[in-house]
C-alpha cells in the first residue's frame, strides 16, 4: 500500500462546477496535510494546509480532513479553466519526519 | 527573497557523463530537499538536509547519486555516471521545518541521451 494515494485522473469538470479531489494516507500519526498545485511544466506551489479534523476554507478552496478515516480532500468551487493543473496531496510522515507526496490528480476544467 | 534558485534549468548530456545540479534555498530555511519527478513515478524525495547535514537519503536510487550541502546557501546533486533512466525533472525545495510548507525551485529538466 502506498503511503499517500490519489486517483491519477484525469478529472474533467465543466466551468463553474465543483471539483472534488481525494487523497488517502496510511500513517495514522500524521498531523500535517498539504495540497499543492502544479501547472504543466512548472513547479508545485502550496494551495492549502490543514492540521485539524473538519473543513478549512480559503476563497474558492476548501480542504477537508478526516483523521479517523485517514482521508483528506480538496474542493474547488466555481471551477475555472485556470484551475486546470495537477493537484498533489502531501502528508507528514511521522516515521521519518518528512513529507510524502501523492502521485497527483490531473484536473481539467472545460470552458 | 528571490525564492529557491536552481541551475541549470535544462541539461542535456550523454550517457556516462557526470551531471551536477545546483540549488540555492530561501535564506533562513533550515531544510533543503531534493526531489525527482517523472510521469511514471511522480514526485520522489531523494534526500533532505537539516542545517546542512543530510538527514534521510533513503530515496537516493543508487551510488551513482550523491548530494552535498557545504553551507546554508548552496547544495549540489551529482550523478556520475549518468544513464538514460535518470532523465527527469529534478526539483529542489526548502522549508523552515521538515513538515512545514515547502517552497520549490523551478526545477532542472535533465535529459540523458
Amino acid at each position: 500500500q502506498k503511503e499517500v494515494e490519489q486517483n491519477s485522473g484525469p478529472l474533467s469538470v465543466p466551468e463553474g462546477a465543483i471539483a472534488s479531489l481525494n487523497c488517502t494516507y496510511s500513517d495514522r500519526g500524521s498531523q500535517s496535510f498539504f495540497w499543492y498545485r502544479q501547472y504543466s511544466g512548472k513547479s508545485p506551489e502550496l494551495i492549502m494546509f490543514i492540521y485539524s479534523n473538519g473543513d478549512k476554507e480559503d476563497g474558492r478552496f476548501t480542504a477537508q480532513l478526516n483523521k479517523a478515516s485517514q482521508y483528506v480532500s480538496l474542493l474547488i468551487r466555481d471551477s475555472q479553466p485556470s484551475d486546470s493543473a495537477t493537484y498533489l496531496c502531501a502528508v507528514e510522515y511521522t516515521g521519518g519526519f518528512k513529507t510524502i507526496f501523492g502521485a497527483g490528480t490531473r484536473l481539467f476544467v472545460k470552458a | 527573497d528571490a525564492g529557491v534558485i536552481q541551475s541549470p534549468r535544462h541539461e542535456v548530456t550523454e550517457m556516462g557523463q557526470e551531471v551536477t545540479l545546483r540549488c540555492k534555498p530561501i535564506s533562513g530555511h533550515d531544510y533543503l530537499f531534493w526531489y525527482r519527478q517523472t510521469m511514471m513515478r511522480g514526485l520522489e524525495l531523494l534526500i533532505y538536509f537539516n542545517n546542512n547535514v543530510p538527514i534521510d537519503d533513503s530515496g537516493m536510487p543508487e551510488d551513482r547519486f550523491s548530494a552535498k550541502m557545504p553551507n546554508a546557501s548552496f547544495s549540489t546533486l551529482k550523478i556520475q555516471p549518468s544513464e538514460p533512466r535518470d532523465s527527469a525533472v529534478y526539483f529542489c525545495a526548502s522549508s523552515l521545518t521538515a513538515t512545514d510548507t515547502q517552497y520549490f525551485g523551478p526545477g532542472t529538466r535533465l535529459t540523458v541521451l
